[in-house]
């Protein structure tokens, strides 16, 4: 089946600095989605992309559905202790009715 | 306030019984799914229903079952047949018609020993 690739696995930043993540297949989607969840918790939908090329921005995150429909990135401008958590992508394969695939997850640590 | 609950947040069980999970949105959606967590593990598909009084397997469907006789509520049985039931479970919802957004609970983690 589809598979989506997300990178890096995890990430060690000092707060500040900006994150960048990405999520790769082989295979093309309709729709991307970013998510974050907390320890414990259910994950919360941060951006969804609906178009090839289509850059969003929602506070201090920006994604990009990449244009070859392969490919999206999310990055976090000037990182604060909040935005500990795991990221996912989530795609939408062409005719999959209303079932979305999740990538595996990006960790992000902040240092003190 | 429009949301899906998810109840209890913990579960404990002893293996060999079967459990119920129970998954409530009042956001009006039409489609709702289940999904199982492992540590270090992307998020997998158990079940998904799109209308009520239908559904339909997901990637790991083997030792569950659900119903779906309410719009509202999407309960997910985890049966004795389920070889390894420990994890995090994952209720969502979305509406239909192309939108894909989905929306989570706060999970429920079960522990079977």
């Amino acid at each position: 089946g589809q598979q989506l690739n997300q990178s890096p696995q995890s990430m060690f930043i000092q707060e500040g600095e900006d994150v960048s993540m990405n999520c790769t297949s082989s295979s093309i989607f309709n729709t991307w989605l970013w998510y974050k969840q907390d320890p414990g918790e259910g994950p919360v939908l941060l951006i969804a992309l609906y178009k090839a090329g289509e850059l969003t921005s929602n506070g201090r995150l920006t994604a990009q559905f990449g244009i070859t429909r392969k490919d999206s990135f999310l990055n976090i401008s000037a990182s604060i202790p909040s935005d500990v958590g795991i990221y996912f992508c989530a795609g939408q394969p062409p005719l999959s009715d209303d079932k979305i695939i999740f990538g595996k997850g990006t960790r992000l640590h902040i240092l003190p | 306030d429009g949301g899906i609950t998810q109840s209890p947040k913990y579960l404990f069980r002893k293996e060999g019984q079967n459990v119920t999970l129970s998954c409530e949105q009042n956001l009006n959606h039409d489609a709702m799914y289940w999904y199982r967590q492992d540590p270090g593990q992307g998020l997998r598909l158990i079940y998904y229903s799109q209308i009520v009084n239908d559904f339909q397997k997901g990637d790991i469907a083997e030792g569950y079952s659900v119903s779906r006789e309410k719009k509202e509520s999407f309960p997910l049985t985890v049966t004795s047949a389920q070889k390894n039931p420990t994890a995090f479970y994952l209720c969502a919802s979305s509406s239909s018609g192309g939108t894909y957004e989905q929306y989570f609970g706060p999970g429920t983690r079960l522990t079977v020993t």
